[in-house]
């Protein structure tokens, strides 16, 4: 089955500063990349989703780029804010007939220090 | 209009003992999601309902779960003579059909099994 390895696992940075999360998957048939963010006692809430057809997606200071030959795709957060300080996973969508199933990576912890 | 809700929103139980959970989805939504979370760690699969597909069940973890949706609406994951290993919290989710499509998540059940 797919197998999703995220990292870091926690990331520490400064306001301002960009922060970016890797995450790796193994099933080539994967075809659909959405990256959660879940503050502290909440529930996971989608942020942004890329489809293999497409390399690059931004939405304001978040982007996610996938590199579908090396198998991993990244989150970008650009210009911090200290609500950006959450747990991000990213998940994957796999092809053929697992039509529902989200394989989640580990989860990062993101800290973003006023 | 209302998201996807779930109760009880805590449960503690005697190892041993049966517990049941309910998820209500989101109205419209044609497929759900039940997710386990254990504390620090990603987001587990469990099972998918997808309309009146039979249920893909790859990721229940043993035959003590197991889960059923009723009119194509609520659904109720029940585990049996709960262990100790099955404390976690249990997510739902649900979207409108297909592959590429925003799964929202309720606010999960906490399952202690003490």
């Amino acid at each position: 089955g797919e197998n999703v390895e995220q990292h870091p696992s926690t990331l520490s940075v400064q306001e301002g500063d960009s922060a970016v999360i890797k995450c790796t998957y193994s099933d080539s048939a994967s075809n659909y990349f959405p990256w959660y963010k879940q503050e502290l006692g909440k529930r996971p809430q989608l942020i942004i989703d890329i489809r293999s057809n497409v390399g690059e997606k931004k939405d304001q200071r978040i982007a996610v780029t996938l590199n579908k030959t090396a198998k991993h795709f990244s989150l970008h957060i650009t210009e911090t804010q200290p609500e950006d300080s959450a747990v991000y996973f990213c998940a994957t969508h796999a092809g053929g007939t697992s039509y529902g199933k989200l394989t989640f990576g580990q989860g990062t912890i993101l800290t973003v220090h006023p | 209009g209302a998201g996807v809700s779930q109760s009880p929103s805590n449960k503690v139980t005697e190892k041993g003992k049966d517990v049941e959970l309910r998820c209500d989805p989101i109205s419209g939504h044609t497929a759900l999601y039940w997710y386990r979370q254990s504390l620090g760690q990603g987001l587990e699969f469990l099972i998918y309902f997808q309309g009146n597909s039979a249920p893909d069940k790859s990721g229940l973890p043993s035959d003590r779960f197991s889960a059923e949706r009723t009119g194509g609406s609520v659904s109720t994951l029940t585990i049996q003579r709960t262990q100790q290993e099955d404390s976690a919290v249990y997510l739902c989710a649900s979207s409108f059909s297909g592959r590429f499509n925003e799964q929202f998540f309720g606010p999960g059940t906490r399952l202690t099994v003490l």
